[in-house]
């Protein structure tokens, strides 16, 4: 098992730039989430997908699109990027457990993306 | 907006004391969970906690989670340098939802050998 899986792991833009990060995971999990990392401030929710077909907003969606392509893919588009979206981005699914309802969050290894 | 605070940002320690992270929620949470992030590395699950005043260990690691739901701590009984990395605790956005885990800003654990 893989687990999850994001590319690129790395990646340098310019302003204006646009981009799709990637993210795919092989736990057969129904949620999927991105995370972007900045230093002080934690881990903040861009968007998740709760299953297949829905998407919804988290925290910080602006400047960011994602499609939930099928169950295992989950990716996030930056349209027209700005410096303020320098950060590292983490893609994370969980299942949520039937007893209690929480949801364990399993990480990617992370895409660290810089915008010039 | 509900908002999940750590303190210390950070902590630096000698090999062998002891280490304290607290998080605090500005709402009442159905559970909270602890994560640790190695340098360089990305956030692993450590421990969910459900109950009000529940108290859970790992090896040398004790969790609490506290009595109203609204705080919690992870405490490290002599550190080793294998513990170096940042520690989360996250909550759900809502009491009825399970899905939007909302981060604290972590505590970096910095040990000396």
């Amino acid at each position: 098992n893989a687990g999850v899986t994001q590319t690129p792991k790395f990646q340098v833009l310019k302003t204006g730039q646009s981009m799709t990060l990637q993210c795919a995971q092989d736990m057969n999990h129904n949620s999927m989430y991105w995370y972007r990392q900045d230093p002080g401030m934690g881990l903040r929710l861009i968007y998740y997908s709760a299953s297949e077909g829905t998407t919804d907003k988290g925290e910080v969606p602006n400047g960011y699109n994602v499609s939930r392509l099928n169950k295992r893919e989950f990716s996030l588009r930056l349209e027209s990027a700005a410096p303020s979206q320098t950060s590292v981005y983490f893609c994370a699914s969980s299942h949520r457990d039937r007893v209690d309802g929480a949801n364990v969050l399993t990480f990617g290894a992370g895409s660290r993306l810089t915008v010039l | 907006g509900q908002q999940v605070m750590q303190i210390p940002q950070y902590q630096h320690v000698q090999e062998g004391e002891d280490f304290t992270t607290y998080c605090n929620s500005s709402t009442t949470l159905s559970n909270i969970q602890w994560y640790k992030q190695r340098p360089g590395g990305h956030p692993v699950f450590l421990i969910q906690l459900v109950k009000s005043g529940e108290v859970k260990k790992q090896k040398r690691l004790t969790f609490q989670f506290g009595e109203a739901k609204k705080n919690s701590s992870l405490h490290i009984t002599a550190t080793q340098t294998t513990d170096v990395g940042t520690y989360f605790c996250a909550g759900p956005r809502r009491m009825d939802s399970s899905y939007k885990l909302i981060f604290g800003s972590g505590t970096r654990l910095l040990v000396r050998p």
